[in-house]
């Protein structure tokens, strides 16, 4: 199954974008790359999903190379209650295949 | 609408213990999901419902882990002679569709923490 590469962690001020990127350089053509984030304590939540092209949602915008061997999620404003693990996912039929994702701190 | 539930939240048991996990996916949803998270690393699959069929049951690490779904709905995740290596947070996860990567969402609950002394 394809891997994807994240940062160990990231550090954004409150208010400010958050890039968060990902690598996928063995992505198949049928992938789809997914993120999900897991704040402490919960189960993790969906956040974004594209094929091809970029997309946006209410929570954050997902752009996807045109090579597609690498995607970045955006939060716009970050808040202290975006502080979560985000977890970057190559998504076929089933499960999900999470990695150690990234851990984002907010700082006021 | 309520979400995924699971319980208990924690469990402590004896190395040696069966214990029984619960999870009530949202009404209606067809697909339902285990995995299993050690501490600092993401969750890892366990097995996948599609209604109450297993259709993959190729991460459970052992034979003492079982699972099961009997009506379609609620699930429970059996793990038999309990080892300290099952220490983990065990989540449950429903989707409303069959499996899909282009349009599956899913819905994860609280997890159970289970510690095994």
């Amino acid at each position: 199954d394809a891997k994807t590469t994240q940062p160990n962690s990231m550090e954004s001020n409150e208010e400010e974008p958050v890039h968060l990127p990902c690598n996928h350089s063995t992505i198949s053509g049928t992938d789809y790359i997914h993120w999900y984030r897991q704040l402490p304590s919960q189960g993790p939540e969906y956040v974004i999903h594209g094929l091809t092209s970029n997309v946006n949602n209410r929570m954050a915008s997902l752009a996807i190379a045109e090579d597609r061997k690498s995607s970045t999620l955006i939060l716009h404003r970050a808040t202290l209650r975006d502080a979560a693990v985000y977890y970057c996912i190559l998504r076929g039929w089933g499960k999900l295949q999470f990695g150690a994702g990234t851990q984002v701190v907010v700082t006021p | 609408g309520a979400g995924v539930s699971q319980s208990p939240r924690y469990k402590v048991a004896k190395r040696g213990q069966d214990v029984a996990l619960r999870c009530d996916p949202i009404s209606g949803h067809v697909s339902l999901f285990w995995y299993q998270q050690a501490l600092g690393q993401g969750p890892e699959f366990l097995t996948y419902f599609q209604n109450e069929a297993q259709l993959d049951k190729s991460g459970l690490p052992s034979d003492r882990f079982f699972a099961e779904r009997p009506e379609g709905s609620v699930s429970t995740l059996k793990i038999q002679r309990t080892q300290q290596e099952d220490s983990a947070v065990y989540l449950c996860a429903s989707s409303s569709t069959v499996s899909s990567p282009s349009t599956d969402t899913q819905y994860f609950g609280p997890g159970t923490r289970l510690t095994v002394l």
